[in-house]
């Protein structure tokens, strides 16, 4: 029972161009969302994060959306750079247990020059 | 600043046999993590320490598994027998605190049983 979905295994864009990555979820008790970056033979590491009460996050080159009516959110990059080039995991939690990260099974971007 | 530290980076053992893996959270946090990654699955979390205590242990497969973190600075996951279906990449990760989701993990440590 898959609470967090990425449907997208892998994502191929051009350099300069907007990645989007997509996130579903099931579990309507989740109220915090985040999106975190992985490397071969690396630990996950934080990107971007989003609660419930907005729909809009935004960092730099990241920007996150979410729509609570779908349980959908999405991370947008623009524009794209090769060393974006990463899987992306989108994970959620609750109010309470926000230690305990529920991940999606990751969206393998490559960035290409 | 060091980040989270995980040993083995890999390590292959016979089923049944015993092992332990080790974390190094980041200084000064007290709240730390184990989560688990099985091959081409999601990552799953496992469990949940502030300082020495457990947290939430809600996580963890079976009584196969035996987390740890005496002194509240390191923490060992010990898995014992192993069986095929624990092989994967197991993450530590640690956070100051732990209202927000921002955890730092570690390398992870890859187990493999034969």
């Amino acid at each position: 029972d898959q609470q967090v979905k990425q449907n997208s295994p892998s994502l191929s864009v051009q350099e300069g161009r907007i990645s989007i990555l997509n996130c579903d979820y099931t579990n309507s008790m989740f109220d915090y969302f985040l999106w975190y970056k992985k490397y071969p033979a690396e630990g996950p590491t934080f990107l971007i994060s989003i609660s419930s009460i907005k729909d809009k996050n935004e960092d730099g080159r990241f920007t996150v959306f979410l729509n609570k009516s779908a349980k959908h959110l999405s991370l947008h990059i623009v524009p794209s750079q090769p060393g974006d080039s990463a899987v992306y995991f989108c994970a959620a939690s609750a109010t309470g247990s926000n230690y305990k990260l529920t991940f999606g099974k990751g969206t393998l971007l490559t960035v290409n020059p | 600043e060091a980040g989270v530290t995980q040993f083995p980076s890999h390590s292959v053992i016979e089923k049944g046999q015993t092992v332990t893996l080790r974390c190094d959270p980041i200084s000064g946090h007290d709240n730390l993590y184990w989560y688990r990654r099985v091959m081409g699955k999601e990552i799953k979390f496992l469990l949940h320490f502030v300082k020495e205590s457990k947290q939430d242990e809600s996580g963890m497969p079976n009584n196969r598994f035996l987390a740890e973190r005496t002194g509240g600075t390191y923490s060992t996951l010990k898995v014992q027998p192993a069986e095929l279906e624990d092989s994967g990449v197991y993450f530590c990760a640690s956070s100051q605190a732990w209202t927000s989701g921002e955890l730092f993990f570690g390398e992870g440590s890859r187990l493999t049983v034969l």
